[in-house]
């Protein structure tokens, strides 16, 4: 059984659409967040959520904004998306600190 | 805000020990992290450390920690084709805040 899985794997879209990215963990883990990984592959924090507390690198756009409807959930929206979105977005999920972080396979964004 | 640096290439023989340096600047970090990425895939934890331990093996494996010079080192033994991949080094902050990466390290492996 899938750990953390992401839908969709892949998006392509064009710019100004809003779309969201799903992610849902089925291991019970208290903290979720979303990364980015850019063209370079170079990975960054976007977003960590736990029992209704989100931190927000303070880097991120407030075009994007996570959800989460419930503690499996956390899904990321992003309106009028623009060409500089196109990324890797992983998904995360943890117990707590000190624990091994477990990623999504990744959706891969192309915004045209 | 908090750094970890990598350099971004290493190369090495088919048979030979890579060893991938990473330094961090956040002295509050509580595990230090190494994850692989295959081309593309997603990230796969490959070992961790904790902040007081100063080694670690697991088969092979070996991380080096530094605390003192916030210095951590992934050595492969016995290099193979298999392992050619981006090494991302990675720090907790001392929370459950997320993880800083670094940029990755692509190990390139020669026959």
């Amino acid at each position: 059984d899938t750990a953390v899985s992401q839908t969709p794997k892949y998006l392509v879209t064009q710019m100004g659409n809003d779309k969201s990215i799903k992610c849902e963990q089925n291991l019970g883990h208290d903290t979720m967040y979303w990364y980015k990984q850019d063209s370079k592959k170079f990975l960054k924090i976007m977003f960590s959520y736990n029992n209704k507390e989100l931190i927000i690198n303070e880097t991120v756009p407030n075009r994007f904004s996570p959800k989460s409807p419930d503690k499996a959930h956390l899904n990321l929206h992003i309106n009028s998306l623009e060409l500089g979105d196109s990324a890797v977005y992983f998904c995360a999920s943890t117990p707590g600190q000190g624990y091994e972080q477990y990623f999504g396979p990744g959706t891969r964004l192309t915004v045209t | 805000g908090e750094d970890v640096e990598q350099s971004l290439f290493l190369s090495v023989r088919e048979g030979d020990s890579s060893v991938i340096n990473c330094t961090y600047t956040d002295s509050s970090s509580t595990y230090l992290y190494w994850y692989k990425q295959e081309p593309g895939a997603g990230l796969q934890l490959l070992t961790y450390i904790f902040s007081n331990m100063d080694m670690k093996q697991d088969q092979r494996l070996t991380v080096l920690l530094n605390k003192k010079d916030k210095h951590l080192s992934l050595r492969i033994a016995d290099t193979q084709t298999g392992d050619s991949a981006i090494y991302f080094c990675a720090d907790d902050g001392g929370g459950a805040d997320g993880l800083t990466f670094g940029k990755g390290t692509h190990l390139i492996i020669q026959p």
